[in-house]
C-alpha cells in the first residue's frame, strides 16, 4: 500500500500557483519525499525530491514540514501544460526497495 | 527524452498467448522497474532488478516473470495472457547517481489483450 495520502483532484488558474499537498505520517527517518508527474499516459516524470530541507529547481518547488508528516509541491505559474496527475511517494534512496505510487492527485489548469 | 527505451510501443495480441517486452535503461543505471497501469488505474508496481538480480517483488503474476541480462537491459515476460492484463507497461531506471534514487521512465509497451 502508499504511504501517502493525495487529494483526488485539484485544479487551479492559469499563471497562478498551484499547491499540491501530501501527507505522509508513517515516514521513517531515511525516507525521501519524491514528487513525480504523469501527462496523460506518457511515462511518469521525475519532478523533485526532499529529505527535510526545502527544496526547489526549475521545475517546482517542495516544502516539507518541520515534522516531516506532510508536504507541498508547488508549480509557481501553472500553465496549462502543467495538466497531470502528481504523485507523491516516500522512499529510501538505496538500490533494493519497492517503490509504491499511490492513485496521485489529477491538476487541472483552467484558462 | 528520458533516455529509457521500451520496445515495442504498442502490442495486440491474443488470449493465452505470449508476449515479451523489453527495456533499455539509461546509460550507467544499474535499476530497472516494471510498472503495470491499466486503463485510469494507477502505476502497480511489478518488479525490481539491481545488476540483474532481483531485488523486490511487487504483486506480480505467476504468469510473469522478467529477468535483467549482464548489459543489462530487462525483459518482461506475459504468458497466457488474459483479457485483463491489457495495460501500459511502463520500465524505469535509475542508479546513475548514488542515494538520489530518482526514476527515469519510458514511453511504456502498450498491450491489448483480444
Amino acid at each position: 500500500d502508499a504511504k501517502t495520502t493525495q487529494p483526488p483532484s485539484m485544479d487551479c488558474a492559469e499563471g497562478r500557483a498551484a499547491n499540491l499537498p501530501c501527507n505522509h505520517s508513517t515516514i521513517s527517518g531515511n525516507e525521501y519525499v519524491y514528487w513525480y508527474r504523469q501527462i496523460h499516459s506518457q511515462g511518469p516524470q521525475y519532478i523533485i525530491h526532499g529529505l527535510k530541507n526545502n527544496e526547489t529547481n526549475e521545475m517546482a518547488s517542495l516544502i516539507i514540514t518541520e515534522d516531516r508528516k506532510s508536504s507541498t509541491l508547488i508549480l509557481p505559474h501553472a500553465t496549462l501544460r502543467d495538466t497531470a496527475v502528481y504523485y507523491c511517494i516516500v522512499r529510501v534512496a538505496s538500490s533494493a526497495s519497492k517503490i509504491i505510487f499511490g492513485s496521485g492527485t489529477r491538476l487541472s489548469i483552467r484558462p | 527524452d528520458s533516455g529509457v527505451t521500451q520496445t515495442p510501443k504498442h502490442l495486440i495480441t491474443a488470449t493465452g498467448q505470449r508476449v515479451t517486452l523489453r527495456c533499455s535503461p539509461r546509460s550507467g543505471d544499474l535499476s530497472v522497474y516494471w510498472y503495470q497501469q491499466s486503463l485510469d488505474q494507477g502505476l502497480q508496481f511489478l518488479i525490481h532488478y539491481y545488476n540483474g538480480e532481483e531485488r523486490a517483488k511487487g504483486n506480480i503474476l505467476e504468469r510473469f516473470s522478467a529477468q535483467q541480462f549482464p548489459d543489462l537491459h530487462s525483459e518482461l515476460n506475459l504468458s497466457s495472457l488474459e483479457l485483463g492484463d491489457s495495460a501500459l507497461y511502463f520500465c524505469a531506471s535509475s542508479g546513475r547517481q548514488a542515494n538520489t534514487g530518482e526514476l527515469f521512465f519510458g514511453e511504456g509497451s502498450r498491450l491489448t489483450v483480444l
